[in-house]
């Protein structure tokens, strides 16, 4: 079975430093992996994918993300974090059935 | 705008009583599914459907029946509601010339 992990339920980080959101996911052949956010009372927003190819990821706002096959990782990024990025954060893969199940998500929290 | 559309934003049910949760999308997807958000264990796929006619379980299908009459429409029907179904619903779609899926605004509905 498909599944994603996303092991801390807070991120805390001070504007302007470096961002990282982890994920690692457990899928039978080709991971298909995406990021999605949720701003409050919102509904997801899709990020980034990644399907084939390079393993550094670029999605909208400024955010990556790295996939990592030998660690199973497909963890978050952004170079500089912005108060505004404070929001949940969603880990998901999709399945052969074209089904995507989600992480239990990750709140990030940009200190000004 | 072209999306995914639900309604109703808010919904306050008795125990026992029905429902149907409306979930419409205006770009020709084959793919639409429902989830239900609750804290700490991010979104949980209840049914999914890959066309018109087509319908299947997905991880918490249990208190909910679906069809998908029409490629557009793909409403949640709740027979005989639960304080335990509690929650937010989204409803998201995805077509097979894009990868990830787009996302509904969400119901949020309360059991009493």
């Amino acid at each position: 079975a498909q599944s994603v992990a996303q092991p801390e339920d807070q991120v805390n980080v001070a504007e302007g430093n470096p961002l990282t959101v982890k994920c690692t996911y457990s899928v039978s052949g080709n991971p298909y992996l995406f990021w999605y956010v949720q701003y409050p009372n919102r509904g997801l927003q899709f990020l980034l994918k990644y399907i084939t190819g390079d393993n550094l990821v670029k999605g909208s706002y400024g955010f990556e993300a790295e996939f990592n096959k030998s660690q199973t990782s497909f963890h978050l990024k952004k170079p500089s974090a912005l108060v505004s990025d404070s929001a949940l954060y969603f880990c998901a893969v999709r399945d052969t059935g074209n089904q995507v199940y989600f992480g239990t998500g990750t709140s990030l929290t940009v200190i000004p | 705008n072209a999306g995914v559309t639900q309604t109703p934003k808010f919904q306050v049910l008795k125990t026992g009583q029905s429902m149907t949760l409306q979930c419409a999308q205006d770009m020709n997807h084959e793919y639409m599914s429902w989830y239900r958000q609750d804290p700490g264990m991010g979104l949980r796929l209840i049914h999914y459907s890959v066309g018109a006619g087509i319908t299947d379980q997905g991880e918490v299908p249990n208190g909910y029946n679906v069809s998908r009459s029409t490629t557009e429409d793909f409403p949640l029907r709740l027979l005989s509601a639960a304080p335990s179904q509690t929650s937010v619903y989204f409803c998201a779609s995805g077509g097979r010339g894009t990868s990830f899926y787009t996302f509904g605004s969400g119901t949020r509905l309360t059991v009493v």
